[in-house]
């Protein structure tokens, strides 16, 4: 049973490109969540989407930043225009359950170096 | 604003000593705590405790949560080279749908 996948593992961007970042939750997982972890820092909430729903965003940042996950496929978090403060570990998890107080299962991350 | 603060930030000890780990936190509507170990790449769940006072372990690894003072601790024993990582706390609310991380502890078991 896959854990919950998450590619590329490393990507570099020049200032003003676009990321996009994706992430398959575990079979049977219908909630993704996306957390930021900057150098020296722990893990910060972003968004928590439900297939073809955004439940909760209030940890992105206003510009630059969207997610979605459709129907089919993965979950994306795409970042327009990056500049270097958005290098960082981009971690997704998923969940069997609707609330975010429980156990959660994570990627191995996305690695964003922005030069 | 939730806030989750871990002590130490950073321990190096020996093969076989004992550590614990400090977990506090402020949040408005606590529901859970989670304990998480990151080895370097994904964070991998330990623990969620819920009630006050109940021990919860595995192996080597236990916790417990203490809700009147707002702290949690993580003990390990007789520490092994494969425990060294960074320890992660997350405090859950009963509205919402986020978890909110300290900064975790670096641990390093020398041998």
């Amino acid at each position: 049973n896959a854990g919950v996948m998450q590619n590329p593992r490393h990507l570099v961007r020049r200032r003003g490109q676009e990321a996009r970042l994706r992430c398959s939750p575990m079979k049977g997982h219908s909630h993704v969540y996306w957390y930021r972890q900057l150098p020296e820092e722990g893990l910060k909430f972003m968004v928590y989407l439900q297939k073809e729903n955004i439940i909760d965003e209030s940890g992105m940042p206003k510009e630059r930043f969207s997610a979605e996950f459709p129907k089919e496929g993965p979950s994306i978090l795409r970042i327009q225009q990056v500049v270097r403060g958005d290098s960082a570990a981009y971690f997704c998890a998923s969940s069997p359950v609707g609330r975010n107080t429980g156990e959660l299962f994570f990627g191995e991350g996305s690695r964003l170096t922005v030069l | 604003e939730d806030k989750v603060v871990q002590s130490p930030l950073s321990l190096v000890v020996h093969e076989g000593d004992t550590v614990t780990l400090n977990c506090s936190y402020e949040v408005t509507n606590f529901r859970s705590l989670l304990w998480y170990k990151q080895e370097k790449k994904a964070p991998t769940f330990l623990f969620m405790l819920t009630s006050s006072g109940i021990e919860k372990k595995s192996g080597r690894l236990s916790s417990i949560l203490d809700k009147k003072e707002l702290f949690s601790i993580l003990n390990i024993t007789a520490t092994q080279t494969g425990d060294s990582a960074v320890y992660l706390c997350a405090v859950g609310e009963t509205s919402g749908s986020r978890l909110t991380f300290g900064e975790g502890t670096q641990l390093t078991v020398n041998p």
